[in-house]
């Protein structure tokens, strides 16, 4: 069954350095979201790409994160410099209608 | 502001009992309801949709109920099992390619 991959799965880091994360979503899906979830809290979109263009970065702190899917297909997510208050799972999802997402497992950041 | 949101955020239910999460959405022009199931350290996974020009749609031991009159939306889940056991979240999508709205979650905590 096809899946959206992410990686890493876990990474530690320190306040003022930078990190970023890697998804490949599920092949044929054009829609690529980048999401990030609080503990306890419901997953809260960052951006949307459709194919490599952006369709929705209004929650996206440009100050210090940046995304992009430069060839359509898979997609980073970077902060830099990573605060205290970035620690969080960050989630990728694709779509193929726009609809329906498939979500991956996740990244889940520790500054510290 | 626009909103989707849950009304109990834990629920406990005896194993083989009927369970049923309630989430109440604001926006009358979302036409596109999702349920997801997340468990610990995973992504969210789809479990029912429902369009706005239905009232319910049944799945696997699952039904979801859509009321628009009072803007509200429920999960029911049939002779709930201890693989239930996760976070409950309902997620708005107004259609198309535009931002789908999480709700802040329901843990089910099933009880053998």
């Amino acid at each position: 069954e096809a899946e959206v991959a992410q990686s890493p799965r876990y990474k530690i880091t320190e306040k003022s350095q930078a990190v970023a994360f890697w998804c490949d979503p599920i092949s044929g899906h054009a829609t690529l979201y980048w999401y990030r979830q609080i503990l306890g809290q419901g997953p809260e979109l960052l951006v949307q790409f459709q194919d490599e263009s952006v369709v929705d970065d209004s929650q996206l702190p440009k100050d210090r994160f940046s995304a992009e899917r430069l060839k359509g297909v898979d997609s980073t997510l970077k902060i830099q410099p990573a605060e205290l208050g970035d620690s969080a799972m960050y989630l990728c999802a694709s779509s193929l209608s726009g609809n329906e997402q498939f979500f991956g497992p996740g990244t889940r950041l520790t500054v510290l | 502001g626009e909103s989707v949101g849950l009304h109990l955020p834990t629920l406990s239910v005896q194993e083989g009992d009927n369970s049923i999460i309630n989430c109440a959405y604001s926006n009358s022009a979302s036409d596109y309801f999702i349920w997801y199931k997340q468990e610990s350290g995973k992504g969210p996974q789809f479990i029912i949709d429902i369009r706005s020009n239905m009232d319910k749609r049944q799945g696997q031991r699952v039904t979801v109920l859509l009321n628009k009159t009072v803007k509200h939306l429920s999960l029911q889940i049939a002779a709930t099992q201890p693989g239930d056991s996760a976070v409950y979240f309902c997620a708005e999508n107004p259609g198309g390619y535009q931002k789908v709205t999480f709700g802040t979650g329901t843990k089910l905590q099933v009880i053998p």
